[in-house]
């Protein structure tokens, strides 16, 4: 079993529509959990961060945990253009300092 | 503050070469890390770090070697070049709460 899980995608969602992304993991002693936005030919870079059962919101970015499911999602509010990219979830190894990371899942918004 | 620094941008290497892909930050963050990138393969531990003088090995720690003499130096050796290790390395740090933050990236391409 892969130990972090995201559909390749493609995402595609018209602008201004909501875009949800997905990501369960097997790690049940995880506690951190992160979203990563990486633009073609970039650097990954971190946007949401989440450590308890339930919904953070951050601007139009919202990421929520179900520690029992085992599930963390992003939500997107009005979708832009510029959201376009690709969205990596990491998970924290229950041991040691490292994170798994998902393969990602692409997102287009078209306008 | 720069955050997280890498060189070179772009390399070339025959097979047999040998290159240090540098790294540095200053933010003052104890854990560092290096991971290689694959196209659709998503991100490969390759070494990591919690402190000077400490060093550890992540999931792909062969045929690259690594060392840590201060905090905010993270330098990556690759000894031989083989083909299998052409791909874009990125050096990430992070404070206490695994929160990673990556450099800009060396892509590497071995012939």
């Amino acid at each position: 079993q892969k130990e972090v899980e995201q559909n390749s995608g493609p995402l595609s969602v018209p602008e201004g529509a909501i875009a949800s992304l997905n990501c369960t993991y097997s790690d049940r002693g995880s506690q951190s959990f992160f979203w990563y936005r990486q633009y073609s030919g970039k650097s990954p870079e971190l946007i949401m961060s989440i450590y308890s059962n339930g919904d953070k919101e951050d601007g139009r970015f919202t990421a929520q945990l179900n520690k029992a499911s085992q599930y963390v999602s992003l939500l997107i509010r009005d979708s832009q253009p510029s959201d376009s990219a690709t969205y990596l979830c990491a998970v924290n190894k229950d041991s040691g300092y490292a994170l798994n990371f998902g393969k990602g899942t692409s997102l287009l918004v078209t306008p | 503050n720069a955050g997280v620094t890498q060189t070179p941008k772009f390399r070339i290497l025959k097979i047999g070469q040998s290159m240090t892909l540098q790294c540095t930050q200053d933010m003052n963050h104890n854990y560092m890390y290096w991971y290689r990138q694959d196209p659709g393969m998503g991100l490969k531990l390759i070494y990591y770090s919690v402190g000077a003088g400490i060093t550890d090995k992540g999931e792909v720690p062969n045929g690259y070697n690594v060392s840590r003499s201060t905090t905010e130096d993270f330098p990556l050796r690759l000894e031989l070049a083989a083909p299998s290790q052409t791909s874009v390395y990125f050096c990430a740090s992070s404070p206490r709460n695994y929160e990673q933050y990556f450099g800009p990236g060396t892509r590497l391409t071995v012939t």
